[in-house]
């Protein structure tokens, strides 16, 4: 089946830095979503992004289908920028394949 | 947010016993799903609903069972509780099956196998 992978696995920053998520994916996919688990556990959706980029505030997400990876990059961090981040592609009827995830915590 | 309700939020039950989780929606979605989040897999699916009374396997569905009789709800039950599936579910809806729907998901159910 597809595989789905995450990097890094883990990423400490200073509030204000910058940073990139990474998301490879084993096979050509139709779609790409970005979730944000908070630390009380909701999973919030990001970016619905098949290919191209979107921009949503701090936050934005690439997708290049033909090269099979994603991207999600977080600007001038916040603290409520912690969690985990995760990429899932979706399969026939919707089901979707997850990464393991990126876990982010911003220090103040 | 999408309109996804899962009941209990948290519990804690003992080995061998049986165990229903409930899904409830108000988006009137055709398509629900259950899903597991272990630690360093991500969330995994357990079993899919694509209609009422229409369900099927996922990756992880040993030990477990589905029903939907209404379109609102759909149930995931555990006929006798182990600790390995000590997990959080979580529960989501998509308005179609086609890969170009996006998904929501509930506030998951944390639940602990004693």
């Amino acid at each position: 089946g597809i595989q789905v992978e995450q990097s890094p696995p883990d990423l400490i920053l200073q509030e204000g830095a910058n940073s990139t998520l990474r998301c490879n994916f084993s096979d050509s996919v139709n779609n790409l979503q970005w979730f944000h688990q908070n630390p009380w556990g909701q999973l919030i959706n990001l970016f619905y992004i098949p290919s191209g980029t979107k921009q949503n505030g701090r936050l934005s997400a690439t997708t290049v289908a033909t090269e099979r990876y994603s991207l999600l990059y977080i600007s001038s961090s916040q603290t409520t920028d912690s969690g985990v981040y995760f990429c899932a592609l979706p399969l026939y009827g919707n089901k979707l394949v997850f990464g393991a995830g990126t876990i982010l915590r911003v220090k103040s | 947010d999408a309109g996804i309700t899962q009941s209990p939020r948290h519990k804690v039950t003992e080995t061998g016993t049986p165990v229903t989780l409930r899904c409830h929606q108000t988006e009137n979605h055709r398509y629900m799903y259950w899903y597991r989040q272990d630690p360093g897999h991500g969330l995994r699916l357990i079993h899919y609903s694509y209609g009422v009374k229409d369900t099927d396997k996922g990756e992880v569905s040993d030990g477990y069972s589905v029903s939907r009789s209404k379109t609102e709800d759909f149930l995931l039950t555990l006929e006798s509780a182990t600790s390995s599936q000590t997990s959080v579910y979580f529960c989501a809806i998509s308005a179609l099956g086609h890969p170009n729907t996006e998904a929501f998901f509930g506030q998951g159910t944390r639940l602990t196998v004693v």
